[in-house]
């Protein structure tokens, strides 16, 4: 099992370009989940789909940042324009189900700096 | 409302030594915890969780936690700490009575090992 894969693990950019992250679920997982780490507010959701359909963004920071999943084995987080505030560790992870009970699989994240 | 607090950001102990990492939880519902750690510049993986069955939880690595109601706690403990064990550690908790899939991260604590 290959786990969940993300890309790029590090990406550097200018304010006002577009940062597009990437990620692959478990196969078999029907819910994947976008986490943003921060040192001054952790870990937070930002947005979560189930069936490739957003469930809740109440996450999402603000209209410069928007997710799809256009089938069940690609996801992506998008943040146009970047600004540098949006520097963080980007997560997606995925899960069979999501109760209360249930494991989320975490990818390696992708470190997002924004200069 | 559900919250996680970890007692303590920053813990060291020498190899061979107990590990004791604290968590304490608020849940208006029969809660769901869960450790995971994260090592450098990887993602989190997840160390073990508890679920309302034993209150004794074991995981991987050596790691196991107990699930104290009446304290509203939920330790983490390793009786011996080996150098590998050095990362952070993430307390967290399920929020909402059912299938939700939101999780509570408290924020981590760093443990260091020294030889």
């Amino acid at each position: 099992d290959a786990g969940v894969i993300q890309s790029p693990r590090h990406e550097v950019t200018e304010m006002g370009q577009e940062v597009t992250l990437r990620c692959k679920p478990i196969s078999g997982h029907d819910y994947l989940f976008w986490y943003r780490q921060t040192m001054m507010r952790g870990l937070e959701l930002l947005i979560y789909f189930n069936n490739n359909v957003p469930i809740d963004d109440s996450g999402m920071p603000e209209d410069r940042f928007s997710a799809k999943m256009p089938n069940a084995s690609f996801s992506t987080l998008k943040i146009q324009p970047s600004e540098p505030r949006d520097s963080a560790v980007y997560f997606c992870a995925s899960a069979v189900r999501a109760g209360r009970a249930d494991t989320q699989y975490f990818g390696p994240g992708t470190r997002l700096t924004v200069l | 409302a559900q919250s996680v607090t970890q007692l303590d950001s920053h813990v060291s102990v020498s190899e061979g030594t107990p590990v004791l990492l604290r968590c304490n939880y608020s849940s208006s519902y029969s809660p769901s915890l869960f450790w995971y750690v994260q090592h450098p510049n990887k993602g989190l993986q997840l160390l073990l969780k508890y679920t309302s069955a034993a209150t004794l939880v074991k995981g991987i690595n050596g790691f196991e936690a107990e699930f104290k109601k009446s304290e509203t706690s939920f330790h983490l403990t390793k009786p011996s700490a080996h150098m590998s064990d050095a990362a952070e550690y993430f307390c967290v908790v399920t929020i909402g009575s059912s299938n939700t899939g939101k999780l509570i991260f408290g924020q981590g604590t760093t443990l260091q090992v020294k030889p």
